[in-house]
């Protein structure tokens, strides 16, 4: 239902390595989000893309870049992993039903340690 | 500074109990949203509440928009294990598309 996917499922990382996380919808919707989840601090956006060829920073978008090249993938680097990016990453989707308020889908998540 | 804050953090309680969670917030928004989130998967949208005062139910779930639109509740009737999980409260700001999110409601239903 939600129609989007993230890879990996997990990962644990050295501090200093690269990585990207992968995030792909096939409902064809403009907007497009990153979020990290950590207990005690809830959902904080990391960074949002309206539509291809946008994007925007959210809350905390230090030490993370996003591209979105095309509608369906919005991936999320993470250029010189922290300890401090330990976290579930999750993708989401926005859609307007019926010209209703945007409502956002969720992926799977992304459980990611930096060691 | 928090935008929304949702009371009580954690809440257990025993299957067939009834139960109320809140969202509350200083701003008036024009829309909110309520989504549940279990354990190792991501949140799942439940319910959209739009105008001051209305109601709407899911099963034996019961979501309430404020008058001023600018709090919500969510109460569980007969509750069961199924419930448990945790209740995420998410609203509009800034007239984008983005949403802020409460912290969550964790509720555990015991059997």
């Amino acid at each position: 239902i939600a129609g989007i996917t993230q890879a990996p499922t997990s990962q644990i990382l050295a501090a200093g390595r690269r990585m990207t996380l992968r995030c792909t919808q096939d409902m064809r919707h403009n907007a497009m989000y990153w979020y990290r989840q950590d207990l005690g601090l809830g959902l904080r956006l990391i960074h949002y893309s309206n539509t291809a060829g946008t994007t925007g920073k959210g809350e905390v978008p230090d030490g993370y870049s996003v591209s979105r090249a095309n509608t369906d993938d919005f991936p999320l680097t993470l250029a010189s992993a922290v300890p401090s990016q330990t976290s579930v990453y999750f993708c989401a989707r926005s859609a307007r039903r019926d010209r209703g308020p945007y409502e956002q889908y969720f992926g799977p998540g992304t459980r990611l340690t930096v060691t | 500074t928090q935008l929304l804050e949702q009371s009580p953090q954690f809440l257990s309680i025993q299957e067939g109990e009834n139960l109320t969670v809140y969202c509350n917030s200083s701003s008036v928004f024009s829309s909110l949203q309520w989504y549940r989130q279990e354990p190792g998967e991501g949140p799942v949208l439940l319910v959209t509440v739009v105008t001051g005062g209305e109601v709407k139910k899911l099963k034996r779930l019961t979501f309430q928009f404020g008058d001023a639109r600018k709090d919500s509740s969510l109460h569980i009737t007969a509750a069961q294990p199924g419930d448990t999980g945790l209740y995420l409260c998410a609203a509009r700001f800034d007239g984008n598309n983005r949403l802020a999110f409460g912290k969550g409601n964790q509720v555990v239903v015991i059997p």
